[in-house]
């Protein structure tokens, strides 16, 4: 069965201190390590895929990177509009069509 | 290009009633998953619709069914309400099933009482 490990579950930064998110996956066959952000009482919105190790993804001042067990989302000089959960999602082999596992998330929150 | 909508936005329910979410999918998209998720926690995997049939379930119990319409519109419904079902349930829907790129809809507040 597909695992998904999410650490820190929370994570308080000052506005432009920058950190990482750890992700740590074991999947049956990967075909996509996904990230999310999903800010309170809404859906979760797309960030990022990644298939292989070795393979990094940026966007604004987020950068996802993978190795094959664990994924890094790393947020450089982030702002409080980058306060939200983080969700990291794996695609495997099992279960069926494109169903995803998630972590728990990382709760982000970005001060002044 | 709309975006996945679903309805409705929040909804209150008894033990033991029965309940229909609905989803209509991003412009162009003919899969629709769905997935249900406790407060604290990560969404959960139900069930999968493509073309109209079922394409992969999740650990839920058979009181949790759907249906996927031609204009791929879809819906959810859950028999039996049990308290444990309050959540929020989200449809995702994407180009195919093989497509790697999964677009939440806002989803749908459910308490049940």
């Amino acid at each position: 069965e597909d695992q998904v490990t999410q650490s820190p579950e929370a994570l308080r930064l000052q506005e432009g201190e920058s950190s990482s998110l750890n992700c740590s996956y074991t999947v049956s066959g990967l075909r996509g390590l996904f990230w999310y952000r999903q800010d309170p009482g809404k859906g979760p919105e797309f960030l990022f895929t990644l298939y292989s190790a070795g393979e990094e993804k940026e966007k604004e001042r987020l950068k996802a990177t993978l190795t094959k067990k664990e994924s890094f989302l790393h947020i450089t000089a982030p702002k409080p509009e980058d306060s939200a959960t983080y969700l990291c999602a794996v695609r495997g082999l099992t279960g069926g069509g494109n169903k995803l596992t998630f972590g728990t998330g990382t709760q982000l929150k970005v001060e002044l | 290009e709309t975006g996945v909508t679903q309805s409705p936005t929040h909804l209150i329910k008894t033990r033991g009633q029965q309940v229909t979410l609905r989803c209509s999918s991003q412009s162009g998209h003919n899969t629709v998953s769905w997935y249900q998720q406790a407060l604290g926690q990560g969404p959960q995997f139900i069930f999968q619709y493509y073309r109209e049939e079922e394409n992969g379930r999740g650990n839920f119990p058979p009181r949790f069914s759907g249906l996927q319409f031609p204009n791929y519109s879809s819906e959810l419904n859950v028999n039996a309400l049990e308290l444990d079902d309050s959540a929020l349930y989200l449809c995702a829907s994407s180009l195919e099933t093989s497509s790697n790129e999964q677009y939440f809809g806002p989803g749908t507040r459910l308490t049940v009482t």
